[in-house]
């Protein structure tokens, strides 16, 4: 099955500063990659995804990239600000979802 | 409004008194799955169900039961539970299930406490 590898554990950024996390996946068969946001006490909630056939995908502060011949992609959180401090998970998906241990991000005001 | 409802929300029992964890969803979805959240482990799966009467094992189903009756239920139960399953467990369901890329909504999670 999928073993999805997260660093770092935690991060601390300056608010305004960019935050990156990123992942390794091991099954190259992996074809969806979402990343989840779990805000203190409310279950993770989908952020953004990528599929195998894009590279790189954007939404509004934060941008995700894929490289499927190395196996890893990342999430990008530009201009953090203190709504962005939360747990992310990174997850790879062949036919069922496996998560990365997650990211602990702080924004420090 | 659209939602995953776990209930109890915190639950603290003793070694080997059984508890059920319920679970109900009103978006009409197939898939239905169950997780735990341990620090350091992430989010790993217990059991999932694509559809009524029909579930499976996910990556840690030991010391664990679920029932799929009805489409909007996914009871979650620990028949005699032992001190390794305290934990934060989180119940999702998605549209359908079986290819992995599907959107997952989550409750709002249980935080259980065995002593």
């Amino acid at each position: 099955g999928e073993n999805v590898e997260q660093h770092p554990s935690t991060l601390s950024v300056q608010e305004g500063d960019s935050a990156v996390i990123k992942c390794t996946y091991s099954d190259s068969a992996s074809n969806y990659f979402p990343w989840y946001k779990q805000e203190l006490g409310k279950g993770p909630q989908l952020i953004i995804d990528i599929r195998s056939n894009v590279g790189e995908k954007k939404d509004q502060r934060i941008a995700v990239t894929l490289n499927k011949t190395a196996k890893h992609f990342s999430l990008h959180i530009t201009e953090t600000q203190p709504e962005d401090s939360a747990v992310y998970f990174c997850a790879g998906s062949d036919y069922k979802l496996s998560f990365g241990a997650g990211t602990t991000v702080t924004v420090r005001a | 409004e659209a939602q995953v409802t776990q209930n109890p929300r915190y639950l603290i029992t003793v070694t080997g008194k059984k508890l059920t964890v319920t679970c109900s969803q009103n978006m009409n979805h197939e898939y239905m799955s169950w997780y735990r959240q341990d620090p350091g482990l992430g989010l790993r799966q217990i059991y999932y169900s694509m559809n009524v009467e029909v579930t499976d094992k996910g990556d840690v189903p030991e010391g664990y039961k679920v029932s799929r009756k009805e489409k909007r239920n996914f009871p979650l139960i620990l028949e005699s539970p032992s001190p390794n399953q305290t934990s934060l467990y989180f119940c999702a369901s998605s549209l359908i299930g079986g290819t992995g890329a599907n959107v997952l909504t989550f409750g709002a999670g249980s935080r259980l406490t065995v002593l």
